[in-house]
């Protein structure tokens, strides 16, 4: 079984600072692990995956992420923040093979750029 | 390139009536689909995927059900609403085990 934990399910930066949203997982098999980003009303859009290749994952809109196994975590970040940044963010895992597809989803973190 | 449209985007209905929701993929074949409900706070929940024609499997026992008439097509149904069904619902689909593919979503406010 997996699991995913997003610490903080709000997080605010200032316009061109660093974005950091932390991400743990828990799964008894290696996992395959995604950012998602979801826009007011509107489907989950993939901003980046990892699937047991290069742990530094670069994704769309400047964002990237680190897989740690010693630490199960993934998080995301994103060196200077955009106004169009402003979003909620998923973590999600899934076991791969047999899994089918079926992701794990985080709680989620909104994130907040003010100018 | 593949799409995913589902439809209606939004939906008022009262409490007793009935739901169908609809999911149709472009662009492959045989995908495997996803049906996610997001409800205010709770994050996505899974409640069904299939595999293929025919195929359903069920993730949370509730009144919704699932069907899959033809390979790209992916039905959300419900003989009765309650209010505890309004949501957030999304359709997705994956190429086998690897990332989902989100549609652009359905808002259901059950009265």
């Amino acid at each position: 079984a997996q699991s995913v934990t997003q610490l903080g399910s709000h997080v605010s930066v200032s316009e061109g600072a660093l974005v950091l949203l932390r991400c743990n997982y828990s799964s008894s098999v290696p996992p395959y692990l995604f950012w998602y980003v979801q826009y007011p009303n509107q489907g989950l859009q993939l901003l980046l995956k990892y699937t047991s290749a290069a742990t530094l994952v670069k994704g769309i809109n400047g964002f990237e992420a680190e897989f740690k196994k010693s630490e199960t975590s993934f998080h995301l970040t994103k060196p200077s923040a955009h106004m169009s940044d402003a979003a909620e963010y998923f973590c999600a895992v899934s076991g791969g093979g047999t899994s089918y597809g079926k992701l794990t989803f985080g709680q989620g973190t909104i994130l907040t750029v003010h100018p | 390139s593949q799409t995913i449209h589902q439809w209606p985007a939004t939906l008022v209905q009262p409490v007793g009536s009935p739901l169908s929701l609809e999911c149709t993929v472009e662009g492959t074949s045989n995908p495997n689909l996803y049906w996610y409900r997001q409800a205010a706070g709770r994050g996505l929940q899974l409640l069904f995927y299939s595999v293929g024609i025919g195929q359903i499997s069920s993730e949370v026992p509730q009144n919704l059900s699932a069907s899959r008439p033809q390979d790209r097509q992916f039905i959300l149904s419900s003989k009765k609403l309650l209010l505890s069904d309004s949501g957030f619902y999304l359709c997705a689909w994956s190429p086998g085990d690897r990332e989902l593919f989100f549609g652009e979503g359905s808002r259901l406010t059950v009265l």
